[in-house]
């Protein structure tokens, strides 16, 4: 298994209130991912990291923010939680060689149940 | 827009015998698709992958099968075992490291 880790592994917070979720990996890897999973939406990019200090929006970026100082860390944090944003949300990781292949694939951490009041 | 579309939100198929899960995509510049399957209370895994340049890939039980001209690609599981139930999704990138997923697909695979 890819050494990825997320913590919280559970948050029930109140809405307006900051959240910061972080992934943590020992791989290495150049790429991180924050993804959200909804019932009827399945998994939709938040944002990614192509390396320290380095990251771009993806597709329901709105409401996030994500920092990564450091290779093996990538912090996601809601400024101020909404209801709308109760998902569980997952980490995931990625060698970065180039192109995706099956030797270069996304890996996922085992992810975070977030629930906003 | 859903580019990566899943249209059955669930499937049974009985031990033994085979598992077909569809998934159909909208942008032409998808070069390579991916299937993930996921247990409950943890992270989806990969399983398999194809790119655009072939038209079938095997890996054990596993089969994906895609058809550019349909915009379409199917996963192929035979024998179907009780330990293959779960979610599946799909995804589909056009060579960057950016997927989209489809909404997935509960097999049940019943004993």
């Amino acid at each position: 298994d890819a050494g990825i880790t997320q913590s919280p592994r559970h948050k029930v917070t109140e809405t307006g209130t900051p959240v910061t979720l972080r992934c943590h990996q020992t791989e290495n890897h150049r790429y991180m991912y924050w993804y959200r999973q909804d019932p009827g939406h399945g998994l939709r990019l938040i944002h990614y990291s192509y390396g320290v200090k380095d990251t771009d929006k993806g597709e329901v970026s709105d409401g996030y923010s994500v920092s990564r100082s450091k290779t093996e860390d990538f912090l996601l944090t809601l400024e101020s939680a909404t209801s709308s944003q109760t998902s569980v949300y997952f980490c995931a990781i990625s060698l970065g060689s180039g192109r995706a292949s099956s030797t270069d694939t996304q890996y996922f951490g085992p992810g975070t149940r977030l629930t906003v009041l | 827009d859903q580019q990566v579309k899943q249209n059955s939100p669930s499937l049974s198929v009985q031990e033994g015998r085979i598992s077909i899960l569809n998934c159909d995509y909208t942008n032409s510049m998808f070069d390579y698709f991916l299937w993930y399957k996921k247990y409950p209370a943890e992270g989806p895994t990969f399983l398999i992958s194809i790119s655009s340049i072939k038209d079938k890939n095997e890996d054990g039980r596993f089969t994906v099968f895609l058809n550019k001209s349909a915009k379409h690609l199917s996963l192929h599981i035979v024998p179907s075992q009780p330990g293959d139930s779960a979610v599946y999704f799909c995804a589909a990138t056009s060579g960057t490291y950016k997927y989209i997923f489809g909404t997935g697909t509960r097999l049940k695979v019943l004993a």
